[in-house]
């Protein structure tokens, strides 16, 4: 199975800061990463597709980059709606696996 | 709009059944491969298992490989969750999830563009 290692788990930041969340695979797995907001007793939200891909209706102060082993999802400007968790997840094979999650807080 | 709605959750004891069900709108339910992910209360996401838009393709996960069952009524726009021989660890939300490629047979896997509320499954004697 691919393990998904997100770092860090917690972050404590301020409305207008930009924010930076990584995701490591253990093997690579080109591009085939997708990155997802979960807030609070609600489902998670695709943000970020194909690694770099912005989902339809998603703020553009989302963004992803990243290939092979490495990706990083980076908020611009933090907005108050943004104190969420989030996840990455890899859709290069099955199992579907999952990183541990961001878990993103005000400061 | 895409809507999806699972039921079914409720508390049972360890060694009995459940079915969870997903009822889809808003889309071409018929051209989509469908997802069950769970989340243990606090905890992370665990996909569970896939079903090809045409229900020829499934696949588990190993911690419920043999005891869940995926299925798919086109007709009526509804995927299912069989659950037998229910765990403590089973434990969680269950989220269905649609794929965001139409056609998906299944065999790779697809990102999940909308995810439903979820229903929570508690497995407690």
């Amino acid at each position: 199975d691919i393990q998904l290692t997100q770092s860090p788990s917690f972050l404590s930041a301020s409305v207008g800061d930009r924010v930076t969340i990584a995701c490591r695979a253990s093997q690579g797995i080109s591009n085939y990463l997708a990155w997802y907001q979960q807030r609070p007793g609600k489902a998670p939200k695709l943000l970020i597709y194909a690694a770099s891909t912005l989902q339809s209706g998603v703020p553009s102060r989302f963004s992803g980059s990243g290939s092979g082993t490495e990706f990083t999802l980076t908020i611009s400007s933090l907005q108050p709606e943004d104190f969420a968790t989030y996840y990455c997840q890899q859709v290069n094979s099955y199992p579907l696996t999952f990183g541990g999650g961001t878990k993103v807080e005000i400061k | 709009q895409v809507q999806l709605v699972e039921s079914g959750g409720g508390v049972v004891q360890p060694g009995r059944s459940l079915r969870l069900s997903c009822a889809a709108s808003g889309f071409s339910f018929s051209n989509y491969g469908m997802y069950w992910v769970r989340q243990p209360p606090g905890k992370g996401l665990e996909w569970v298992a896939v079903i090809s838009y045409d229900g020829t393709y499934k696949g588990y996960a190993d911690s419920v490989k043999g005891r869940f069952t995926i299925s798919r009524d086109n007709s009526g726009n509804t995927l299912s969750l069989q659950m037998n021989s229910l765990r403590a660890e089973d434990t969680a939300v269950y989220y269905c999830a649609k794929m965001n490629v139409m056609y998906g047979p299944g065999t790779y896997p697809i990102t999940s563009d909308y995810w439903g509320q979820g229903t929570l499954v508690t497995v407690s004697s």
